[in-house]
C-alpha cells in the first residue's frame, strides 16, 4: 500500500511556467513532508521541507503549499528552468520513524 | 553525495548468489539507510540502522539483511539474489532531524 501518493507521473512544462507537484498522505502522525530532487546518475537531494504547523514555505522559485486538512501538499516550482529539468519525490515520515516516499515525478522544462 | 559513498557502482550477478553492497559514509550519523528505486515504485525502505548493531526492518526487507558492526559502515546482503532484486540501490545517512543524505547509488543486475 503506498504510504505517499504522488502526481503527475511527468511534467512538462515551457520555459518561464510553473510547475505544480502533487502529494496525498493518509498516515496522520506523519510530522515532517520533505520534496528530493534527482539528477539522472546521482542520489537525491533534499530540496526543501515543511511541517504540518504552517501552510506554506517558500525557498526561492520552490514553494510547498500544505493543506493539513485534506492531507495533500504540493510543489510549486515558479519560472522554471531547463536545469530543474529532474525527477522530484515527495516523501511523509515522523521523527524518529521510517521515512516514505512517493513514486516519482519526471520534469522536463523545454527551452 | 559528500560524507557518503556507496560500492560497487554496478554489478552484474547471477541468480542465486549472494550478494553484499557497502555504504561507508564519514559524517559520523547515527541513522542509516537503504532503499531500492524501481520505476512506478519510487524509493522504497529496505533496512535502517539508528546505531551499532541496531537495526530494523522496513516495508521491503524480504530476501535481504543488513550488518552495521561500525558507525561508518552500512552492509545490504542479498542471501540467494533473484531477478526481482535487479535495481538502483540508494544508500542514506540522517543526521536525527529527518533529513536524509543520500550516496550516488549501486546498480544492480541479477541474470
Amino acid at each position: 500500500q503506498q504510504q505517499v501518493k504522488q502526481s503527475p507521473q511527468s511534467l512538462i512544462v515551457q520555459k518561464g511556467g510553473i510547475s505544480i507537484i502533487n502529494c496525498a498522505y493518509e498516515n496522520t502522525a506523519f510530522d515532517y513532508f520533505p520534496w528530493y530532487q534527482q539528477f539522472p546518475g546521482k542520489g537525491p537531494a533534499l530540496l526543501i521541507a515543511i511541517r504540518p504547523d504552517v501552510s506554506e514555505k517558500k525557498e526561492g522559485r520552490f514553494t510547498i503549499s500544505f493543506n493539513k486538512s485534506a492531507k495533500q501538499f504540493s510543489l510549486h516550482i515558479m519560472d522554471s528552468q531547463p536545469g530543474d529539468s529532474a525527477t522530484y519525490f515527495c516523501q511523509g515520515g515522523n521523527t524518529g520513524n521510517q521515512f516514505y516516499f512517493g513514486t516519482g515525478t519526471s520534469l522536463t522544462v523545454i527551452p | 553525495d559528500a560524507g557518503i559513498t556507496q560500492s560497487p557502482r554496478h554489478k552484474v550477478t547471477e541468480t542465486g548468489t549472494p550478494v553484499t553492497l557497502r555504504c561507508h559514509q564519514t559524517e559520523n550519523h547515527r541513522y542509516m539507510y537503504w532503499y531500492r528505486q524501481d520505476p512506478g515504485h519510487g524509493l522504497r525502505l529496505i533496512h535502517y540502522s539508528y546505531g551499532v548493531k541496531d537495526t530494523d526492518k522496513g516495508e521491503v526487507s524480504d530476501g535481504y539483511s543488513v550488518s552495521r558492526s561500525k558507525t561508518e559502515d552500512f552492509l545490504l546482503t542479498l542471501e540467494s539474489a533473484t531477478s526481482s532484486q535487479t535495481s538502483v540501490y540508494f544508500c542514506a545517512m540522517g543526521t536525527g532531524d529527518e533529513k536524509l543524505f543520500f550516496g550516488s547509488g549501486t546498480q544492480l543486475s541479477v541474470l
